[in-house]
């Protein structure tokens, strides 16, 4: 079983206000992921890391920010939220030798 | 390019009743993995099976099973007997080539199954 937690579970905020969504794990995994997805639709991957100082840009295009300064921590930075940014934001995290990608229990973002 | 397809947008059972939820990929590359997972309403994603390239055996876990097939690159996922628990929105995915390195996964549409009483 993973252990991999997001703060906050909920999140309603006005446009222009700047957040950070917090994605923490206790595996010690290498890789980390976050994905937006809008509900019940397919995930989109926004970025990922392999590791500590690592960070890359997913498949879609995004205005968030992320870092990785810590093995277990991989929080996610909107500089000026939007409502097109209202969604729910996955995080995830697996092995380095590909195992099954363990998620957080995700984000919901409504921004106003 | 790789791309995972799973037609079936919603289905909906009467409990006990068995269901199978379609899962087709494409990929270029001979080593890849093929997951499922479950997201509930509640809406974390729950890991169920991981299954290699090279293992075409199917297999079952309680009332879940497995179908692999490389011949029509097919992944299907059986629920016998569902129960009003099951209702949840599943989602097949691939894993990318150079998993290894890279291990980004591409899911599908996800299929929302609705188990009624």
């Amino acid at each position: 079983e993973a252990d991999i937690y997001q703060t906050p579970r909920y999140l309603v905020i006005g446009t222009g206000k700047k957040i950070t969504l917090e994605c923490s794990q206790t595996m010690g995994h290498d890789k980390m992921y976050w994905y937006q997805q809008d509900p019940g639709m397919e995930l989109h991957l926004i970025h990922y890391s392999y590791g500590v100082n690592s960070t890359e840009k997913g498949d879609l295009s995004s205005e968030s920010t992320v870092s990785r300064i810590r093995t277990e921590h991989f929080p996610l930075t909107l500089e000026s939220a939007r409502p097109s940014h209202t969604s729910q934001y996955l995080c995830a995290s697996s092995e380095w030798k590909l195992e099954a990608q363990y998620f957080g229990p995700g984000t919901r973002l409504t921004v106003l | 390019a790789q791309k995972v397809t799973q037609a079936q947008t919603e289905i909906s059972v009467v409990e006990k009743e068995d269901v199978t939820l379609d899962c087709v990929y494409e990929t270029r590359d001979t080593t890849y993995y093929l997951f499922w997972y479950k997201q509930p309403p509640s809406g974390e994603l729950v890991f169920l099976i991981r299954r290699n390239s090279f293992d075409e055996q199917n297999e079952i876990s309680g009332r879940y099973s497995w179908n692999f097939q490389k011949s029509t690159s097919s992944f299907n996922f059986t629920i016998t007997a569902s129960q009003v628990v099951d209702s949840a929105v599943y989602f097949c995915a691939l894993s990318e080539p150079n998993y290894n390195q890279g291990g980004k996964l591409i899911f599908g549409q996800g299929t929302e199954l609705s188990v009624k009483p």
